[in-house]
């Protein structure tokens, strides 16, 4: 079975500070990766994903992931925080191919507050 | 604008009062999926259905009802709504073709259940 998880609850940084928010996964093959933010009363919005290739992706918004399939982990990261990205974060995976269900299991969420 | 609709996005019921929360999509995708997301626990999914008439049981099945007569609708229905299922549930799709090879996301579904 797959799993994902986000040993932060919380996150806070400093507006200019650079920020991580972590995840770790556990999957049987090899995984697609995503992360999604939730804005106050929002539904999810995409960030960015890991499908192949680089380990370094860049998303939405300024922020970046690095996949790291040896420590099995996908943190998201910004160099420099804004007020405005204080929201909460989830990461998921997805097993390929694309069966069992297409399913996208997530991680707990992090909340994130960035403070000037 | 491709996009998955829900309604309603607020609701409040009481216990037993049978209810049904609609989900549309517009981007003729055949994979549909419910989730509910509380606090601490992240979302957790429902019910899924691979396309027309095919439907199956998520992580946490119990207490909720599907189904998949059209492709674009996916609706989901408590029978007999229990506290236990005040939550924010989300309706989202995909496909193997889709962009970002990951789901599209309603805006959510805030029921309390008293």
């Amino acid at each position: 079975a797959q799993s994902v998880a986000q040993p932060e609850d919380q996150v806070n940084v400093a507006e200019g500070n650079p920020l991580t928010v972590k995840c770790t996964y556990s999957v049987s093959g090899n995984p697609y990766l995503f992360w999604y933010v939730q804005y106050p009363n929002r539904g999810l919005q995409f960030l960015l994903k890991y499908i192949t290739g680089d380990n370094l992706v860049k998303g939405s918004y300024g922020f970046e992931a690095e996949f790291n399939k040896s420590q099995t982990s996908f943190h998201l990261k910004k160099p420099s925080a804004l007020v405005s990205d204080s929201a909460l974060y989830f990461c998921a995976v997805r097993d390929r191919p694309l069966g069992g269900g297409n399913k996208l299991t997530f991680g707990t969420g992090t909340q994130l507050k960035v403070e000037l | 604008e491709a996009q998955v609709t829900q309604n309603p996005r607020y609701l409040i019921t009481v216990t037993g009062k049978k209810l049904t929360v609609t989900c549309s999509q517009n981007m003729n995708h055949e994979y549909m999926s419910w989730y509910r997301q509380d606090p601490g626990l992240g979302l957790r999914q429902i019910y899924y259905s691979m396309n027309v008439e095919v439907t199956d049981k998520g992580d946490v099945p119990e207490g909720y009802k599907v189904s998949r007569k059209e492709k674009r609708n996916f609706p989901l229905i408590l029978e007999s709504p229990s506290p236990n299922q005040t939550s924010l549930y989300f309706c989202a799709s995909s496909s193997p073709g889709a962009k970002n090879y990951g789901y599209t996301f309603g805006s959510g579904t805030r029921l309390t259940v008293v």
